[in-house]
């Protein structure tokens, strides 16, 4: 199947700052890919849809402001966790697919811990 | 009403035993279903893939898919401690969203 890289797998920061996590394709184009979060035994909860070169599009509760994010090329998407609070402190999912295939694969995911 | 039902379980089996994880879903649009499966703290992996309604079967993984009852599932045959995860379903109706089951958490004893 198709390869969904994301980076880091793991990152503690401090109140206050600023996160970025990098979502890419490996071997495919992915014009769209989706941001989920995971809370403890529960399900993803689709974030946003990120759209190269426009807007992401934001679920509803989803702050734009805060969580920042960038499509630059059919590859990568980046997600920026701005002002950090420990209630950020999640895991973060990215997932992709093919433009011909309608399956989603995942990246590892990203835990965060905001201290 | 959620659009993907899935029982959370947890579930717990001995080895070599039958699974049986199902779903329901609301919208009779999805036309592409997935089970995936998630270790602790490690993203989704996709497991089986159908489109329509029909079975498919992939070592000893079985989904099947009814589409008139809204109903699909995923049997895992000789269960081994390894398949101990949390398993979850998902489907799309064009590709462009997915929705997500809650996952099912399965525990298989040895």
């Amino acid at each position: 199947g198709a390869v969904v890289s994301q980076h880091p797998s793991w990152v503690i920061c401090k109140s206050g700052t600023s996160v970025k996590i990098e979502c890419r394709s490996l071997d495919f184009q992915a014009t769209t890919m989706f941001w989920y979060r995971q809370f403890p035994k529960q399900s993803l909860m689709l974030m946003a849809t990120s759209n190269e070169g426009s807007k992401a599009t934001y679920e509803q509760g989803v702050e734009k402001d805060k969580f920042l994010i960038n499509h630059a090329s059919l590859t990568l998407s980046t997600l920026t966790v701005t002002s950090a609070h420990p209630e950020d402190s999640s895991f973060y999912i990215c997932s992709a697919g093919p433009a011909w295939n309608t399956e989603a694969f995942f990246g590892q995911g990203t835990r965060l811990t905001v201290v | 009403q959620k659009e993907v039902e899935q029982d959370p379980g947890p579930l717990s089996v001995p080895e070599g035993a039958i699974v049986s994880l199902n779903c329901t879903y609301s919208n009779s649009a999805f036309q592409y279903f997935m089970w995936y499966r998630q270790y602790s703290r490690k993203g989704p992996e996709l497991l089986m893939y159908t489109y329509s309604s029909g079975n498919k079967e992939d070592g000893r993984f079985t989904a099947q898919v009814d589409k008139s009852s809204k109903y699909i599932s995923l049997f895992i045959r000789d269960s081994q401690p390894s398949d101990s995860a949390t398993y979850l379903c998902a489907m799309t109706p064009t590709g462009n969203q997915f929705y997500f089951g809650t996952g099912t958490s399965l525990t298989v004893i040895p």
